[in-house]
């Protein structure tokens, strides 16, 4: 069974231009997360969705950070426009209600 | 609020040596705790997990306790391999939520040489 698979893996780009950050999570997986990972540091969560729902979006800078889980499955990661802070790597993750999270290999952002 | 604090690396250790990294936590409430790993290249992955007091998680040689009294949940393995090079994470999740809200530690690097 495939796991959470994210793209693109790898991500330049200039201050102030948009970027997007793809996930699939595993089937079957109803609650998604999306992480930022910053050099040396552990994740922290970005938001969290219960099938479309976003449940917890309290860590999300939404003036310029959005999210969106359409129809319940994969989900889209938006930055616009990206500043030099936000260089980091992206994690998507996904679990089954209550269970064990399984996370992508992420996305790493580098803003120049 | 709710935090974890683990060892700072690098952890250099030869191969066959015994390895501990530590990690302490601190949570209102009575949240489980877990251990992650993050080989090179790849997604974190769950290492072992424990979900109430003197419970021990193991996994691949690997252990845990979680030690309510000084709120530890220190990693242990006896002799470790090169291939357990990796960078180690600690987390706890706050068992009150309805689903796994993991917070983390900022990771420790363990590098074994032959």
């Amino acid at each position: 069974e495939a796991g959470v698979v994210q793209s693109p893996r790898y991500k330049i780009i200039e201050k102030k231009q948009p970027v997007a950050f793809w996930c699939n999570p595993i089937s079957g997986h109803n609650t998604l997360y999306w992480y930022r990972q910053n050099l040396g540091q552990g994740p922290e969560l970005l938001i969290r969705y219960e099938n479309e729902e976003a449940v917890d979006d309290s860590q999300l800078p939404k003036d310029r950070f959005s999210a969106e889980r359409l129809k319940g499955v994969d989900s889209t990661l938006k930055i616009q426009p990206a500043e030099l802070g936000d260089s980091a790597v992206y994690l998507c993750a996904s679990s089954f209600f209550a269970g064990e999270l399984f996370f992508g290999e992420g996305s790493r952002l580098t803003v120049l | 609020g709710d935090s974890v604090t683990q060892m700072e690396g690098p952890v250099t250790l030869s191969e066959e040596a015994f390895l501990t990294i530590n990690c302490t936590y601190t949570a209102t409430g009575y949240p489980s705790l877990f251990w992650y790993v993050q080989y090179p290249g790849e997604g974190l992955q769950l290492l072992l997990k424990a979900t109430k007091a003197d419970d021990k998680g193991s996994n691949k040689g690997f252990e845990a306790t979680y030690r309510k009294e000084t709120t530890s949940f220190h990693l242990e393995k006896g002799s470790v391999q090169v291939s357990d090079s990796a960078v180690y994470f600690c987390a706890l999740s706050d068992r009150e939520d309805s689903s796994y809200k993991l917070i983390f530690g900022s990771g420790t690097r363990l590098l074994v040489r032959p």
